[in-house]
């Protein structure tokens, strides 16, 4: 596609689900990043995979985020047993090499709320 | 560890008058400094970034930023505001550990133009 896709671009989640967030990034392109941005607060790093590999998820917040990227493609950030603190907007973001200042293009988020 | 601080979480000016978003760095490396805009349900772009050279940073839109080491420095000017440029607008410095240009945002400063 043109841009970064994400979806469901909205979730409402009972506190104990399990939810599932799906980023499909621009083709092509090695590096894909996950941020999590609560609300008026700016984005913070979640994780990183350049191509199928999780290079760094120094930034996720517990063993009940788990994210993937099989074919170095498409990713998933799944959150377990949910909790009424993991409600945010999670953005996903890619860039076309893995080293370097190339831009980096966000999707529109997927907006969790927990109740 | 690297971060940002923007001062003011909201800033109004009229139309036509001067845009001035500040953001101070703290980096233990020359950092690489960013500047994105966000509208409303929507992902972040790109307005311009400071690497290496010239310090003075064009970007879209007429924004422009100055990178000043000895005042840590990065702040976000428009000589004239347009009812556009409304959104919520972000600083970042790059953490460039292992290349991947992982970013620390700003809080975030919400920018409101009075006609």
């Amino acid at each position: 596609g043109a841009g970064v896709s994400q979806s469901p671009r909205y979730k409402v989640a009972k506190r104990g689900q399990d939810v599932a967030l799906r980023c499909d990034p621009i083709s092509g392109h090695v590096s894909l990043f996950w941020y999590q941005q609560a609300l008026g607060q700016g984005p913070e790093f979640l994780t990183y995979f350049q191509n199928e590999a999780q290079l760094d998820k120094s930034g996720l917040p517990s063993d009940r985020f788990f994210a993937e990227r099989p074919e170095g493609s498409v990713s998933t950030l799944k959150i377990q047993r949910t909790q009424q603190e993991d409600s945010a907007v999670y953005l996903c973001a890619s860039k076309l090499s893995a080293l370097g200042t190339g831009e980096l293009f966000f999707g529109e988020g997927s907006r969790l709320t927990v109740l | 560890a690297q971060s940002v601080t923007q001062l003011g979480s909201h800033v109004s000016v009229s139309e036509g008058a001067l845009v001035l978003l500040r953001c101070n760095y703290s980096s233990s490396v020359p950092p690489y400094l960013f500047w994105y805009v966000q509208y409303p349900n929507q992902g972040l772009q790109l307005l311009l970034k400071y690497t290496t050279g010239a310090t003075l940073v064009k970007g879209i839109n007429g924004f422009e930023a100055e990178f000043k080491k000895s005042e840590t420095s990065f702040h976000l000017t428009k000589p004239s505001a347009h009812m556009s440029d409304a959104a919520e607008y972000f600083c970042a410095v790059s953490d460039q550990v292992g290349g991947a240009q992982k970013l620390v945002f700003g809080q975030g400063t919400r920018l409101t133009i009075n006609p």
